[in-house]
């Protein structure tokens, strides 16, 4: 069965930094591309992130460019994505996203159960 | 950037309705898009790929059909566990979601 356990959210200052988490289990991770997803406080889905299988092409949403970066260890079967310079509309559940097909970059997804991140003085 | 819009935003039912969600693209993403069930504080499942196929476990009480720029997810027949947000997403070209549909009872 295909689990993602995304850690690391948490309460942030703006302009601060915060480091998520996903373990994957289930599947061969290094064969996906991964994703990043986000779901602000009674808003829809926005896709944030996404990693090649072997970490050589990373894309990213236009907000997140310069501030957010995404990275993997497929040895540790784990994503990352390193937020900085944080700003009160980045406050949203992340979510850990695994595309059906392994040659999907983006896809119909398979989701983790998320991580808050709140970004308040 | 493809945009995708939902239609209704919110639906009115009763359990044994049978009810359909229309997603609209404002350009062609060929049969690249799935359909998710999310309910409040849980993430989003996926009902639908490819257009038209059901994911896995999913009850047949839900299809998808469409191609092109025009979508829709049918339930044929409303059970109380039915009511939730749906959202399509597309994946044509990188990924956007709709706005959702929210799923009420009536």
């Amino acid at each position: 069965e295909v689990q993602l356990v995304e850690s690391g959210g948490g309460l942030v200052q703006p302009g601060g930094s915060l480091r998520l988490s996903c373990a994957a289990s289930g599947f061969t991770f290094s064969n996906y591309w991964m994703n990043w997803v986000r779901q602000a406080p009674g808003k829809g889905l926005e896709w944030v992130a996404n990693i090649k299988q072997d970490g050589g092409e990373k894309y990213y949403m236009d907000s997140a460019k310069g501030r957010f970066i995404i990275s993997r260890d497929n040895s540790k079967n784990s994503l990352y994505l390193q937020l900085n310079s944080l700003r009160l509309e980045d406050t949203a559940v992340y979510y850990c996203a695994r595309p059906l097909s392994p040659t999907g970059a983006t896809g119909a997804y398979t989701w983790g159960q998320g991580t808050l991140v709140t970004v308040s003085s | 950037d493809i945009q995708m819009t939902q239609s209704p935003s919110t639906l009115s039912a009763s359990v044994g309705d049978r009810v359909t969600i229309t997603c609209r693209a404002s350009q062609s993403v060929n049969i690249w898009l799935a359909w998710y069930q999310q309910k409040p504080g849980k993430a989003p499942k996926l009902l639908i790929y490819k257009a038209s196929s059901l994911e896995s476990g999913v009850p047949s009480r839900f299809s998808g059909s469409g191609s092109g720029t025009e979508f829709t997810l049918t339930i044929s027949s409303l059970q109380p566990d039915d009511f939730a947000t749906y959202y399509c997403q597309q994946y044509s070209s990188y990924c956007s979601f709709g706005q959702g549909t929210k799923l009420e009872i009536k």
